[in-house]
């Protein structure tokens, strides 16, 4: 198989808080992977795409100072997001694959909610 | 830019009908096209890929087929069952590369017992 985790998958803090989100393939190495948001009731939408050992690519609209993100090895990314707004409160997923071309795997996504 | 549209946006069926989810994208230069299933709050299933040089995909109850010229894909579901209840997603990657996936806004299929 090809496994995915994420963690937390819950976060609830105040405003002002920097907030860390790992991403991790548990029985393969990825050499890129994905990261997404979704608000409620609309579509994922990708944020950045991470390859191992470089930085990350952001999409347009992602303000890459808000969003850090690390790859910092084949099997884990993870997204900071700095000083966190209840704007920013959303469903953030990521995924994971082998190599160019190969499937994406999913994690089960983290529940960001900024109070 | 590519766009992929779902419709429904949602769809309500009694317990052991056969549905038909859509799916157009409008950019036909894809590599392949993938659908999930979404539990809510939880994260993405993969049900079926078909490659772009391919028309159908089966998987037990679940078909999807590809009409890449067109920019059209269905997932039929047969025979359904209230814990088929989620949220469809249909997604497309690019020809060019290493490109992420693009998606539609999904289906919230209801199926009621």
């Amino acid at each position: 198989g090809a496994v995915v985790s994420q963690h937390p998958s819950r976060v609830i803090c105040k405003s002002g808080t920097s907030v860390k989100i790992e991403c991790r393939s548990l029985d393969f190495q990825a050499t890129t992977m994905f990261w997404y948001r979704q608000f409620p009731k609309q579509s994922l939408m990708l944020m950045a795409t991470s390859n191992e050992g470089s930085k990350a690519t952001y999409e347009q609209g992602v303000e890459k100072d808000k969003f850090l993100i690390n790859h910092a090895s084949l099997t884990l990314s993870t997204l900071t997001v700095t000083s966190a707004h209840p704007e920013d409160s959303s469903f953030y997923i990521c995924s994971a694959s082998r190599q160019e071309y190969s499937p994406q795997h999913f994690g089960d996504g983290t529940r960001l909610s900024i109070l | 830019k590519q766009e992929v549209t779902q419709i429904p946006a949602a769809l309500s069926v009694p317990e052991g009908e056969n549905l038909v989810l859509n799916c157009s994208f409008t950019d036909s230069a894809i590599y392949n096209l993938q659908w999930f299933r979404q539990d809510p709050g939880k994260g993405l299933t993969s049900l079926l890929l078909i490659q772009s040089s391919q028309r159908e995909q089966t998987s037990g109850r679940l078909n999807a087929s590809l009409d890449k010229s067109s920019g059209r894909s269905t997932l039929y579901i047969a025979a359904s069952q209230p814990g088929d209840s989620a949220t469809y997603l249909c997604a497309v990657i690019g020809a060019s590369g290493n490109t992420p996936l693009v998606f539609g806004k999904g289906t919230r299929l209801s199926v009621i017992a």
